[in-house]
């Protein structure tokens, strides 16, 4: 099947200070890609919606200024977490769908410190 | 749809079982479903997927059944290994401009005890 590949898996970052987090479609172009949060024993929640080539779209209650997606190719999406604090502590996880199929990448655990 | 804020539920089965998880949907409009495993640490990976015409289909070990008239889907694993030990989520597919994007229900956490 296609391949998402997310980087990096793991994260440990001081308060105040930010994190980039990369989203590579490696065998299709995916002009669309999408960026979602999972609490501990939760389900996925979706942040924003990264589009190639114009703004991304986000979810009501999500901070555009902290959480900067950046979609500068058919393959890459970057999210930003901004300024990063303890709560922003998360699994974050990207996904993109050549077809109907959606996948998603390894995902990546932030801890804030 | 999502049920953010909610813990999961859980389903404890012996190996060897088969197990059944459930999932309801909300959207009647919805054509296309799919079942997800996610592993402690990882992203979701693609299980099986369903079209609404079709009311049940098999892959190995695993067979979804969709009930649309009550908007229920779920996913039976046959044999079921400690292996399979996961979150599993069902997922409504819908358009987004040019792609799809799924919604994801609440999520089951399934333990396979030796």
């Amino acid at each position: 099947g296609a391949v998402v590949s997310q980087h990096p898996s793991r994260v440990i970052c001081k308060s105040g200070t930010s994190v980039k987090i990369e989203c590579r479609s490696l065998d299709f172009q995916a002009t669309t890609m999408f960026w979602y949060r999972q609490f501990p024993k939760q389900s996925l929640m979706l942040m924003a919606t990264s589009n190639e080539g114009s703004k991304a779209t986000y979810e009501q209650g999500v901070e555009k200024d902290k959480f900067l997606i950046n979609h500068a190719s058919l393959t890459l999406s970057t999210l930003t977490v901004t300024s990063a604090h303890p709560e922003d502590s998360s699994f974050y996880i990207c996904s993109a769908n050549p077809g109907r199929v959606v996948f998603f990448g390894q995902g990546t655990r932030l801890t804030v410190v | 749809g999502e049920s953010v804020g909610l813990h999961l539920p859980t389903l404890s089965v012996q190996e060897g079982d088969n197990s059944i998880i459930n999932c309801a949907y909300s959207n009647s409009a919805s054509d296309y479903f799919i079942w997800y495993k996610q592993e402690s640490g990882k992203g979701p990976q693609f299980i099986i997927d369903i079209r609404s015409n079709m009311d049940k289909r098999q892959g190995q070990r695993v067979t979804v059944l969709l009930n649309k008239t009550v908007k229920h889907l779920s996913l039976q694993i046959a044999a079921t290994q400690p292996g399979d030990s996961a979150v599993y989520f069902c997922a409504e597919n819908k358009r987004a401009g040019g792609s799809y994007i799924p919604t994801f229900g609440r999520g089951t956490s399934l333990i396979v005890h030796p």
